[in-house]
């Protein structure tokens, strides 16, 4: 199972908003609704950021959404903030009771 | 509270084996959804394992007939023996717990709610 194509880094300035693309294939992020995203900060335990493409986990700050369409999934986050740098990383569930992750994205708040 | 504390990590040389542990606490670990997942140096996220509440398993192709991940609900821990350890797999290894669905009353394994802190495993000579 290849990993999903994310972008290695985007950035925007406090209080703008950014999007994440996360791409993968009719096997995973095309065929099931079951995409998620997380954050991760280097050094703490990853954190669930939205799940069934667009459904926030309570806790979690409405500034980020979820979309999808076709074999690519989206995340965007609006009215950035400075904690909002770390590590993205998308997620699919695959038909053969696996899942797959993206490679990554560093989001740098300028 | 749910809490999860991986331990067992180290430096281990190719071909040898560790197994890795996670206490949970504030939850039962043998009813609940339980994965593990690694992170190589300055790589991605990688899912390798998962166990069911009915104990039912699956594996990423990498760590397939090599890892088998386990539980003892005794001890509220979910275990994972790593064997013939390549230098590949080198990583901090998390474990995670699964999303309660509280309308449907059963857990989304797919979706990893919880994470431990994580533990470095090194494999080199």
């Amino acid at each position: 199972q290849s990993a999903l194509t994310q972008p290695a880094s985007v950035s925007g300035s406090p209080g703008q908003s950014i999007t994440i693309s996360c791409t993968g294939t009719s096997s995973d992020v095309g065929g099931y609704n079951y995409v998620s995203w997380y954050q991760h900060h280097p050094g703490k335990a990853p954190q669930l950021m939205i799940y069934d493409v667009s459904n926030r986990p309570s806790g979690v700050s409405n500034r980020f959404s979820g979309s999808k369409s076709g074999n690519t999934a989206s995340l965007t986050v609006s009215g950035l903030q400075a904690e909002d740098e770390a590590d993205y990383y998308c997620s699919s569930y695959t038909g053969s009771s696996t899942l797959v992750f993206g490679g990554g994205t560093k989001l740098t708040v300028l | 509270e749910v809490q999860l504390v991986e331990s067992g990590g180290g430096l281990i040389q190719p071909g040898g084996s560790l197994r890795l542990s996670c206490e949970g606490s504030g939850f039962a670990v043998s009813t609940s959804y339980m994965s593990w997942v690694r992170q190589a140096p300055g790589k991605g996220l990688e899912w390798v394992s998962v166990i069911y509440s009915g104990a039912t398993t699956h594996y990423a192709d990498s760590v397939k007939g090599r890892f088998t991940i386990s539980r003892d609900s005794s001890k509220n821990t979910l275990y994972l023996q790593m064997n013939s350890l390549r230098a590949e797999d080198t990583a901090v290894y998390y474990c995670a717990r699964g999303l309660w669905d509280s309308v449907w009353g059963n857990y989304r394994w797919y979706y990893l709610h919880y994470w431990g802190q994580g533990t470095l495993v090194t494999v080199s000579s």
